[in-house]
This record gives C-alpha cells, structure tokens and sequence, in this order.
C-alpha cells in the first residue's frame, strides 16, 4: 500500500529566504506524483506536475523534482513572500491513474 | 470557465443525524470524485464516478455514507447516521477523463462539524 510522508510538518521563515519542502513515498512504482497548494477553507491548486519519466518540473520561483529510486520529492521555492503562506500537499496518482494519494502537508508560514 | 461548485459550505450536525453535500463539477468534465479531508490530514478519496457509473468505491464506509451521480452531472453525499469522526471537509473534484491531469480541479468544499 502506498503511503506519502511529508517534512516538516509545519515550517516558518522570514521573506526572501530559498526553502524545500520534503516528500517521500513507499512503492517508487508511482505514475505521476503532484503538488498541490491548500489556502485556508480553499479547495486545492494544483502548482506543479511531475510524470513518472521526468526528473523535475518548473513554474516560476518553484521547482519539483522526482527521485523515484529513493522515493522522494522535493518542492524548492525561491525567495519566498508572505503570500507563499499556505499549506502544501504532495499527492501520488495511484497505479491505475485514477485517483490520488495524499501526504499530510506541510503547513508554510512567510513574515515579512 | 466555471469551478467546481459545493454546498453547503458549513454544516454543523448533532450526531446521529443525516446531512447531504452537494457538488457540481465543471461541464464536460466526464470524471468526479468525492475527498474527505481530516483536519491535519491528506485528502483520502471516498468514491470516483465516471459519467454516471461507480468507478471505486473501495474506501467509502458504505454502511453510513452514500453517493449518487444522476444523469452524469451533478453529485450528492450522504451520510446517515453521521458519527463524531466523520467531521471534516468533503472536497469535490472533476476531470475530463479518467486518471492524468486532465483539468483536475478541486472545489472549496463543504465543511461538516458533527456534536
């Protein structure tokens, strides 16, 4: 059964600072893995997509790779802003690529 | 484009009473899909539909909860009788076809509180 851990769980730093959120997996046999953004009382938003046959991805001040051999992703964000304060999920489509399996989150918080 | 609709936003139900969320997925979207998100935790999916048909139901707790998809549109859930751990956002999403990322979208989802 595939089970996603995400690290930290909560995370606060000062505006401007570069940070890396972390996410690993069970079973390296994923299909895509995701990243998702979460606003308080807000659905999600997805931020980034990573095939399985990619290594990483990039939009903007973010960066996701993929290490499917040691089971981890990581979420770089660059100078980083108050309003990068969310809480961001990491999800795994699962073998059939139907559905998703989520990690816990790792709640940021940006001061300025 | 239109999101994803739900409503209520809020509900505060004592236990042992029924409540229904409802949700109204993007058109065209071919695929819906109820989560249930814990407070502190990952969404876990309870039930996906294609069109009007049970894709995976595997994880929904069919002795309380159920879900229907009339005419391949909108959705409700249901759960009765609502127990104490049930309380925590129920999340809609839609895609225009099963699995990938064909237009994932999520919905602001419906909070229950159960007392």
């Amino acid at each position: 059964k595939q089970e996603v851990t995400q690290i930290p769980a909560a995370l606060s730093v000062p505006e401007g600072e570069n940070l890396v959120l972390n996410c690993s997996f069970t079973d390296s046999a994923i299909y895509n893995l995701q990243w998702f953004r979460q606003d308080p009382g807000k659905g999600l938003t997805s931020l980034l997509l990573i095939q399985s046959s990619q290594r990483e991805q990039t939009s903007g001040r973010l960066n996701a790779s993929l290490d499917k051999s040691s089971g981890r992703s990581t979420l770089y964000i660059a100078a980083s802003q108050p309003g990068d304060s969310a809480t961001y999920l990491c999800a795994l489509w699962n073998q059939a690529g139907t559905a998703l399996i989520f990690g816990k989150g790792t709640t940021l918080s940006v001061s300025s | 484009e239109a999101g994803v609709a739900q409503s209520p936003r809020y509900k505060i139900i004592e236990k042992r009473q029924s409540v229904a969320f409802w949700c109204n997925p993007i058109s065209g979207h071919a695929t819906l899909y109820w989560y249930q998100q814990i407070l502190g935790q990952g969404p876990k999916l309870l039930i996906q539909f294609q069109n009007n048909g049970v894709v995976d139901d595997s994880q929904l707790p069919k002795d309380r909860f159920s879900a229907e998809r009339l005419k391949g549109v909108d959705s409700t859930l249901k759960i009765q009788p609502a127990k104490l751990e049930d309380s925590a956002v129920y999340l809609c999403a839609s895609s225009t076809h099963r699995g990938k990322n064909y237009g994932y979208t999520f919905g602001s989802g419906t909070r229950l509180t159960v007392v």
